[in-house]
């Protein structure tokens, strides 16, 4: 049974500083990992989508990498704002199979 | 390009009562999926629609929990009688297909149950 862990639960930084989350997955047979940032009593808003195939991929001051093979996944985030206060989660695809998810890390970023 | 519609966005009900929740997926997309996420935790998938029919119900509580896609379009998850442990944010999402997709997630519904 897939499981995701991500560490850590929770992270407060000063503004302007880069920032690493991590993400591991118990099963290295996924077809695509996904990461979402979640606001406070909304939804889940998608920031980067990794197919099994790649290695990373960026958008803006994000990057996220896939290392399929230890089962693990980082999400940086480069000179960190207030406005990146959120709860980050990642998101496994087993394929034809729903996404398992994460518990998340809360980040508050420190103006 | 809409995303993801759902409704209401809060609801408060007495336990035993029902409840129903709305979602208009993306349009075009074949895939919408139901999930269940208690506070604290990741979303829990409760059911996946491939166009009307149903993917994936494993872990929906068909005992009080029923869902429908109708036309293969909308989609209403309903309650029925609802339980304290019930209480969490209903999210529903779509995808072009089953096979992965990026999903796509509406704001969801926040239940409370009393």
């Amino acid at each position: 049974k897939q499981e995701v862990t991500q560490i850590p639960a929770a992270l407060s930084v000063p503004e302007g500083e880069n920032l690493v989350l991590n993400c591991s997955f118990t099963d290295s047979a996924i077809y695509n990992l996904q990461w979402f940032r979640q606001d406070p009593g909304k939804g889940l808003t998608s920031l980067l989508l990794i197919q099994s195939s790649q290695r990373e991929q960026t958008s803006g001051r994000l990057n996220a990498s896939l290392d399929k093979s230890s089962g693990r996944s980082t999400l940086y985030i480069a000179a960190s704002q207030p406005g990146d206060s959120a709860t980050y989660l990642c998101a496994v695809s087993p394929g034809n199979t729903p996404l398992v998810f994460g518990k998340g890390t809360r980040l508050s970023v420190i103006a | 390009e809409a995303g993801v519609a759902q409704s209401p966005r809060y609801k408060i009900i007495e336990k035993r009562q029902s409840v129903a929740f709305w979602c208009n997926p993306i349009s075009g997309h074949a895939t919408l999926y139901w999930y269940q996420q208690i506070l604290g935790q990741g979303p829990k998938l409760l059911i996946q629609f491939q166009n009307n029919g149903v993917v994936d119900d494993s872990q929906l509580p068909k005992d009080r929990f029923s869902a429908e896609r109708l036309k293969g379009v909308d989609s209403t998850l309903k309650i029925q009688p609802a339980k304290l442990e019930d209480s969490a944010v209903y999210l529903c999402a779509s995808s072009l297909a089953v096979t992965g997709n990026e999903q796509f997630f509406g704001p969801g519904t926040r239940l409370t149950v009393l």
